[in-house]
C-alpha cells in the first residue's frame, strides 16, 4: 500500500547549519508530496508542495524536490534559525477518489543558538 | 479572513463520559477530516467526510462518533467507549482534489480525569 518514511528524529542542529530531512514513499500511480509544519501546541501547516516528478516546491527558505526516480522528496534548508525548531511531516495525496493525505511520523528539529 | 475553527482549546473529561469536539470551517471546503495524535506520535485519522451527510471511518474509528449535517462544521464525539481518549485532536479541511493541501485546524486537546 501506499506509505511515507521519514528520518527518525530528534534532529538538532546550531542556528545557521545546513538542513536535510529525509522523506521517501510508496505509492501506486502519481502522487502529490507535501511537507507540513508543526509548531508546539499547534495545528499543522502546510509548508510547501510538489504535484509531479522534478517540480521543486519552496517556501521561507525551505526546499524540497519530488524525485520520481528514488522516489524521495527530501526537506532542506541552507541556515536554518531558532525558530525553524518545530516537527515536521512529510505526506503524500493520491488520486484514488478519497484524496486523503498519507503521513510520515514526523521528524522533531531543534535548532540550538 | 477564511478558516477552520477547533473549539475548545483544552477539554478536560471525567471516564465514563461522552464529549463533543467542535470544528468549524468557512472555507467552503467539501471534505473534512479528523485526526489523532499521540505525543512524540504521527496523524491517526479516525473519520472523514467528503460532502454533508456522508462520512467514512479512517484507521481508529472505535470509540469515536461524528456528524455532517452542515458543510461547515464536522463535530466529532469522543464516547465512553474509547479507552485512551487523552490525545491532541486536530480537525483539517479541503478542496477534493489531488493537489490540494488541507487547512488544520489549532486542536483541541483532551485530557480523561
Amino acid at each position: 500500500g501506499d506509505s511515507v518514511t521519514q528520518m527518525e528524529g530528534p534532529v538538532t542542529l546550531s542556528e545557521e547549519a545546513f538542513l536535510t530531512i529525509n522523506c521517501t514513499y510508496t505509492a501506486t500511480g502519481y502522487p502529490s508530496l507535501f511537507w507540513y509544519v508543526q509548531y508546539p501546541g499547534e495545528g499543522l501547516q502546510l509548508l510547501l508542495k510538489a504535484t509531479k516528478a522534478d517540480d521543486k516546491g519552496s517556501n521561507k527558505g525551505f526546499e524540497a524536490t519530488y524525485r520520481k526516480e528514488t522516489t524521495s522528496f527530501h526537506l532542506e534548508k541552507g541556515s536554518v534559525q531558532v525558530s525553524d525548531s518545530a516537527v515536521y511531516f512529510c505526506a503524500l495525496k493520491v488520486s484514488s477518489g478519497t484524496y486523503k493525505y498519507i503521513f510520515g511520523t514526523g521528524t522533531r528539529l531543534k535548532v540550538l543558538a | 479572513d477564511g478558516g477552520i475553527t477547533q473549539s475548545p482549546k483544552y477539554l478536560f473529561r471525567k471516564e465514563g463520559q461522552n464529549v463533543t469536539l467542535s470544528c468549524e470551517q468557512n472555507l467552503n471546503h467539501d471534505a473534512m477530516y479528523w485526526y489523532r495524535q499521540d505525543p512524540g506520535q504521527g496523524l491517526r485519522l479516525i473519520y472523514y467526510s467528503q460532502i454533508v451527510n456522508d462520512f467514512q471511518k479512517g484507521d481508529i474509528a472505535e470509540g469515536y462518533s461524528v456528524s455532517r449535517e452542515k458543510k461547515e462544521s464536522f463535530p466529532l464525539t469522543v464516547t465512553s467507549a474509547q479507552k485512551n481518549p487523552t490525545a491532541f485532536y486536530l480537525c483539517a479541511s479541503s478542496i477534493r482534489h489531488i493537489n490540494y493541501g488541507y487547512t488544520f485546524g489549532s486542536g483541541t486537546r483532551l485530557t480523561v480525569v
